[in-house]
Protein backbone atom coordinates (compact mmCIF):
# COMPACT_ATOMS: atom_id res chain seq x y z
CA UNK A 1 0.00 0.00 0.00
CA UNK A 2 0.85 3.18 -0.15
CA UNK A 3 2.48 4.29 2.97
CA UNK A 4 6.12 5.96 4.10
CA UNK A 5 6.60 5.53 7.91
CA UNK A 6 8.83 7.54 10.61
CA UNK A 7 10.20 5.54 13.18
CA UNK A 8 10.30 8.05 15.64
CA UNK A 9 7.83 10.73 16.61
CA UNK A 10 9.80 13.28 18.55
CA UNK A 11 13.70 13.89 18.72
CA UNK A 12 16.01 16.50 20.83
CA UNK A 13 19.62 17.01 20.31
CA UNK A 14 22.25 19.66 22.02
CA UNK A 15 22.89 22.32 19.76
CA UNK A 16 25.92 21.71 17.91
CA UNK A 17 25.52 17.90 17.79
CA UNK A 18 24.46 15.78 14.79
CA UNK A 19 20.91 14.77 14.11
CA UNK A 20 19.77 11.57 12.32
CA UNK A 21 15.93 11.01 11.16
CA UNK A 22 14.59 8.33 9.68
CA UNK A 23 12.12 7.11 7.07
CA UNK A 24 10.37 3.49 5.97
CA UNK A 25 8.68 3.53 3.09
CA UNK A 26 6.45 0.30 1.37
CA UNK A 27 6.45 1.24 -2.10
CA UNK A 28 9.55 -0.73 -3.61
CA UNK A 29 8.88 0.66 -6.78
CA UNK A 30 9.43 4.18 -5.98
CA UNK A 31 12.40 5.88 -7.52
CA UNK A 32 12.37 9.75 -5.58
CA UNK A 33 11.94 10.80 -2.43
CA UNK A 34 11.89 13.96 -0.69
CA UNK A 35 12.87 15.38 2.55
CA UNK A 36 11.12 18.74 3.55
CA UNK A 37 11.05 20.80 7.20
CA UNK A 38 7.99 22.24 8.32
CA UNK A 39 8.25 25.41 11.10
CA UNK A 40 5.02 26.41 13.34
CA UNK A 41 2.81 28.48 11.27
CA UNK A 42 4.32 27.49 8.19
CA UNK A 43 4.37 25.34 4.64
CA UNK A 44 6.55 22.34 4.41
CA UNK A 45 9.69 23.66 2.99
CA UNK A 46 11.80 21.71 0.30
CA UNK A 47 15.59 20.66 2.39
CA UNK A 48 16.71 17.72 -0.14
CA UNK A 49 15.67 15.13 -2.16
CA UNK A 50 17.15 11.84 -3.83
CA UNK A 51 16.29 9.59 -6.56
CA UNK A 52 16.73 6.42 -6.85
CA UNK A 53 19.91 5.54 -8.97
CA UNK A 54 21.67 7.05 -5.56
CA UNK A 55 22.43 6.09 -2.10
CA UNK A 56 23.40 9.04 -1.18
CA UNK A 57 23.31 12.69 -1.57
CA UNK A 58 24.89 15.78 0.52
CA UNK A 59 23.50 19.17 0.60
CA UNK A 60 24.81 22.04 3.09
CA UNK A 61 24.77 20.56 6.61
CA UNK A 62 22.63 18.08 5.14
CA UNK A 63 22.73 14.40 3.83
CA UNK A 64 20.09 11.74 2.81
CA UNK A 65 20.95 8.47 3.08
CA UNK A 66 18.88 6.06 0.43
CA UNK A 67 19.17 2.35 1.31
CA UNK A 68 16.03 0.14 -1.15
CA UNK A 69 17.57 -2.87 -0.32
CA UNK A 70 15.58 -2.48 3.48
CA UNK A 71 13.82 0.33 1.95
CA UNK A 72 14.82 3.24 4.57
CA UNK A 73 15.74 6.64 4.16
CA UNK A 74 17.49 8.99 6.58
CA UNK A 75 17.94 12.54 6.71
CA UNK A 76 21.24 13.61 8.92
CA UNK A 77 21.81 17.16 10.09
CA UNK A 78 25.68 18.06 11.03
CA UNK A 79 26.24 20.81 13.61
CA UNK A 80 22.45 21.28 14.23
CA UNK A 81 21.03 25.33 14.92
CA UNK A 82 18.70 26.68 16.91
CA UNK A 83 16.59 27.10 13.53
CA UNK A 84 16.79 23.03 12.69
CA UNK A 85 13.69 22.80 15.21
CA UNK A 86 11.17 21.83 13.69
CA UNK A 87 8.98 18.97 11.95
CA UNK A 88 10.73 17.23 9.57
CA UNK A 89 8.39 15.14 6.71
CA UNK A 90 10.38 11.98 4.15
CA UNK A 91 7.86 12.24 0.98
CA UNK A 92 7.66 9.67 -1.46
CA UNK A 93 6.94 11.13 -5.28
CA UNK A 94 4.19 8.73 -6.96
CA UNK A 95 4.80 10.19 -10.90
CA UNK A 96 3.07 8.30 -13.65
CA UNK A 97 4.29 8.44 -17.22
CA UNK A 98 1.84 11.13 -18.21
CA UNK A 99 3.74 13.25 -15.43
CA UNK A 100 0.92 13.27 -12.87
CA UNK A 101 2.42 14.05 -9.42
CA UNK A 102 1.72 13.05 -6.12
CA UNK A 103 3.56 13.28 -2.92
CA UNK A 104 2.79 10.42 -0.13
CA UNK A 105 3.83 11.96 3.32
CA UNK A 106 5.64 10.03 6.58
CA UNK A 107 3.76 11.15 9.76
CA UNK A 108 7.18 13.42 10.77
CA UNK A 109 9.40 13.69 13.42
CA UNK A 110 9.69 17.11 15.32
CA UNK A 111 13.28 18.18 15.66
CA UNK A 112 14.25 20.23 19.21
CA UNK A 113 17.59 21.57 19.64
CA UNK A 114 18.35 22.08 23.01
CA UNK A 115 20.57 25.18 24.14
CA UNK B 1 11.13 34.93 -7.65
CA UNK B 2 8.05 34.81 -5.67
CA UNK B 3 6.83 31.46 -3.95
CA UNK B 4 3.53 29.96 -3.92
CA UNK B 5 1.28 32.36 -2.32
CA UNK B 6 -2.35 31.11 -0.77
CA UNK B 7 -5.54 33.63 0.61
CA UNK B 8 -7.20 33.29 2.69
CA UNK B 9 -4.42 32.52 5.29
CA UNK B 10 -7.48 31.51 7.83
CA UNK B 11 -10.82 31.24 7.55
CA UNK B 12 -13.88 30.69 10.20
CA UNK B 13 -16.98 28.41 8.88
CA UNK B 14 -19.53 26.62 10.45
CA UNK B 15 -20.81 23.36 9.22
CA UNK B 16 -23.14 23.44 6.11
CA UNK B 17 -21.00 26.20 4.60
CA UNK B 18 -19.15 26.04 1.47
CA UNK B 19 -15.23 27.55 1.26
CA UNK B 20 -13.07 28.42 -1.88
CA UNK B 21 -9.39 28.43 -1.13
CA UNK B 22 -6.82 30.15 -3.82
CA UNK B 23 -3.37 29.34 -4.75
CA UNK B 24 -1.23 30.95 -7.10
CA UNK B 25 1.81 28.71 -8.03
CA UNK B 26 5.44 30.31 -8.58
CA UNK B 27 5.77 31.68 -12.15
CA UNK B 28 6.56 29.48 -14.69
CA UNK B 29 4.90 26.40 -12.77
CA UNK B 30 2.08 24.79 -14.54
CA UNK B 31 1.34 22.11 -12.09
CA UNK B 32 -0.55 22.29 -8.44
CA UNK B 33 -1.27 20.24 -6.20
CA UNK B 34 -3.46 20.27 -2.78
CA UNK B 35 -2.99 18.48 0.33
CA UNK B 36 -4.96 18.35 3.52
CA UNK B 37 -3.07 18.21 6.66
CA UNK B 38 -4.46 17.78 10.45
CA UNK B 39 -2.85 16.04 13.36
CA UNK B 40 -4.77 12.59 13.16
CA UNK B 41 -3.89 12.09 9.57
CA UNK B 42 -1.10 14.16 8.63
CA UNK B 43 -0.49 15.32 4.85
CA UNK B 44 -2.91 13.85 2.24
CA UNK B 45 -2.73 14.68 -1.00
CA UNK B 46 -6.10 15.57 -2.22
CA UNK B 47 -5.56 16.74 -6.44
CA UNK B 48 -3.35 17.57 -8.59
CA UNK B 49 -3.71 20.06 -11.21
CA UNK B 50 -2.07 20.51 -14.97
CA UNK B 51 -2.84 22.76 -17.75
CA UNK B 52 -6.76 23.29 -16.49
CA UNK B 53 -6.76 19.66 -16.24
CA UNK B 54 -7.11 17.55 -12.98
CA UNK B 55 -4.78 14.47 -13.52
CA UNK B 56 -4.19 13.11 -9.91
CA UNK B 57 -7.13 12.83 -7.26
CA UNK B 58 -6.57 11.29 -3.76
CA UNK B 59 -8.89 9.68 -1.69
CA UNK B 60 -11.36 12.57 -0.35
CA UNK B 61 -15.28 12.48 -0.77
CA UNK B 62 -17.05 14.47 -3.67
CA UNK B 63 -17.85 17.25 -1.72
CA UNK B 64 -13.57 18.69 -2.25
CA UNK B 65 -13.50 20.03 -5.47
CA UNK B 66 -10.67 22.02 -7.60
CA UNK B 67 -9.68 23.71 -10.93
CA UNK B 68 -7.52 26.10 -12.37
CA UNK B 69 -6.79 28.35 -14.71
CA UNK B 70 -5.37 29.08 -17.35
CA UNK B 71 -2.37 31.55 -15.84
CA UNK B 72 -2.14 28.33 -13.51
CA UNK B 73 -3.51 29.69 -10.21
CA UNK B 74 -5.73 27.33 -8.75
CA UNK B 75 -8.69 27.54 -6.53
CA UNK B 76 -9.82 24.44 -4.39
CA UNK B 77 -13.67 24.15 -2.92
CA UNK B 78 -15.32 22.25 -0.38
CA UNK B 79 -19.09 22.14 -0.46
CA UNK B 80 -21.13 21.22 2.58
CA UNK B 81 -18.04 21.65 5.46
CA UNK B 82 -18.24 19.27 8.25
CA UNK B 83 -16.21 19.44 11.13
CA UNK B 84 -13.73 16.84 10.51
CA UNK B 85 -12.78 19.33 7.60
CA UNK B 86 -10.92 21.52 9.61
CA UNK B 87 -7.49 21.14 8.80
CA UNK B 88 -4.28 23.26 7.27
CA UNK B 89 -4.93 23.08 3.16
CA UNK B 90 -1.34 23.44 1.48
CA UNK B 91 -1.18 24.37 -2.21
CA UNK B 92 2.34 23.14 -4.04
CA UNK B 93 3.36 24.01 -7.29
CA UNK B 94 6.13 22.25 -10.01
CA UNK B 95 6.63 22.96 -13.21
CA UNK B 96 4.77 20.07 -14.31
CA UNK B 97 6.12 18.51 -17.50
CA UNK B 98 4.33 16.43 -19.76
CA UNK B 99 6.10 13.78 -19.41
CA UNK B 100 6.69 11.41 -15.95
CA UNK B 101 9.91 13.40 -14.83
CA UNK B 102 10.29 13.79 -10.86
CA UNK B 103 9.43 16.95 -9.91
CA UNK B 104 10.30 19.18 -6.59
CA UNK B 105 7.32 20.16 -5.33
CA UNK B 106 7.31 24.06 -3.41
CA UNK B 107 4.86 24.65 -1.20
CA UNK B 108 2.96 27.62 0.03
CA UNK B 109 2.41 28.90 3.68
CA UNK B 110 -1.46 27.27 3.58
CA UNK B 111 -5.06 28.11 4.59
CA UNK B 112 -5.87 27.26 7.95
CA UNK B 113 -9.71 26.56 7.84
CA UNK B 114 -11.55 25.95 11.14
CA UNK B 115 -15.44 24.50 10.75
CA UNK B 116 -17.66 25.35 14.14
Amino acid sequence: GESVGLHLPTLSVQEGDNSIINCAYSNSASDYFIWYKQESGKGPQFIIDIRSNMDKRQGQRVTVLLNKTVKHLSLQIAATQPGDSAVYFCAENYSTIQGAQKLVFGQGTRLTINP
Amino acid sequence: KAGVTQTPRYLIKTRGQQVTLSCSPISGHRSVSWYQQTPGQGLQFLFEYFSETQRNKGNFPGRFSGRQFSNSRSEMNVSTLELGDSALYLCASSKGWASGNQETQYFGPGTRLLVL
